[in-house]
C-alpha cells in the first residue's frame, strides 16, 4: 500500500525559512518522480515542484522558482522541500504526490498534507 | 502557461441524478496529459481520471471522461451520496502543470 506521510509544516513570520519532508511508503521510491503541490485556505490546488526519480530533473512553478528547492533522498524514500523567503501567499497546505511518470502526467497518490502559514 | 477554467463553480444536485463538468483549456491540450481530481472537505485529492478518459483503479464505472483539444468533460451517470466533493481537472504541458479552479457538486 503506497503511503506519503507530509511533516515540518508550521507557523513562519514573512522572509523565514521551513523544510517540509514526505516519507513514502509501499513502492519504489527511486522509480518515480515526485511532486508538491499545495493548496491556499478555501483555494483550488496548485502545483509546486516536480523532481526525477534520479533527482537530477527539477522543476518549479515559476511562483516559487529562486526560493523553494525540491530534492529527495532515495536511501531513506523522502522528498524535501526547502522553502526560503517566504511570503503570506506561500500559507497553504502542502501535499506530496508520487507523480509524474513518463507518458503519465498526473499524480497517482497524494499525502494528507501539512499545513504551513507565513504570518507576523 | 496554460489555464484551464472549469464551470459551472457550483452545482446543486440529488443523488440519482446524471452530471456533466466541464474543463476548458485556453490552448490544446494533449489527451494523454488531461487528469481529473476528486477532493472532499478536510482530504487530499483522489485521482479519478487519466489520460481524459482512463479510470484510475478503483474507480467506479459510473465515472467517465472525454475529450479532446481544448474541451473536456467528466460524467458522473448517476450520482451516490460520496460524490459529493469538488473535481478539479488538470494538465501538463511545457513541464508545467495547471490545475483547474474545479467544480463543486452540492446536495439539492
Amino acid at each position: 500500500e503506497v503511503q506519503l506521510l507530509e511533516s515540518g509544516g508550521n507557523l513562519v513570520q514573512p522572509g523565514g525559512s521551513l523544510r517540509l519532508s514526505c516519507a513514502a511508503s509501499g513502492f519504489t521510491f527511486s522509480s518515480y518522480a515526485m511532486s508538491w503541490v499545495r493548496q491556499a485556505p478555501g483555494k483550488g490546488l496548485d502545483w509546486v515542484s516536480t523532481i526525477s526519480g534520479t533527482g537530477i530533473g527539477t522543476y518549479y512553478a515559476d511562483s516559487v522558482k529562486g526560493r523553494f528547492t525540491i530534492s529527495s533522498d532515495n536511501s531513506k524514500s523522502t522528498l524535501y522541500l526547502q522553502m526560503n523567503s517566504l511570503r503570506a501567499e506561500d500559507t497553504a497546505v502542502y501535499f506530496c504526490a508520487k507523480g509524474p511518470t513518463v507518458g503519465k502526467a498526473y499524480f497517482d497518490y497524494w499525502g494528507q498534507g501539512t499545513l504551513v502559514t507565513v504570518s507576523s | 502557461e496554460i489555464v484551464l477554467t472549469q464551470s459551472p463553480g457550483t452545482l446543486s444536485l440529488s443523488p440519482g441524478e446524471r452530471v456533466t463538468l466541464s474543463c476548458r483549456a485556453s490552448q490544446s491540450v494533449s489527451s494523454s496529459y488531461l487528469a481529473w481530481y476528486q477532493q472532499k472537505p478536510g482530504q487530499a485529492p483522489r485521482l479519478l481520471m487519466y489520460g481524459a478518459s482512463s479510470r484510475a483503479t478503483g474507480i467506479p464505472d459510473r465515472f467517465s471522461g472525454s475529450g479532446s483539444g481544448t474541451d473536456f468533460t467528466l460524467t458522473i451517470s448517476r450520482l451516490e451520496p460520496e460524490d459529493f466533493a469538488v473535481y478539479y481537472c488538470q494538465q501538463y504541458g511545457s513541464s508545467q502543470f495547471t490545475f483547474g479552479q474545479g467544480t463543486k457538486l452540492e446536495i439539492k
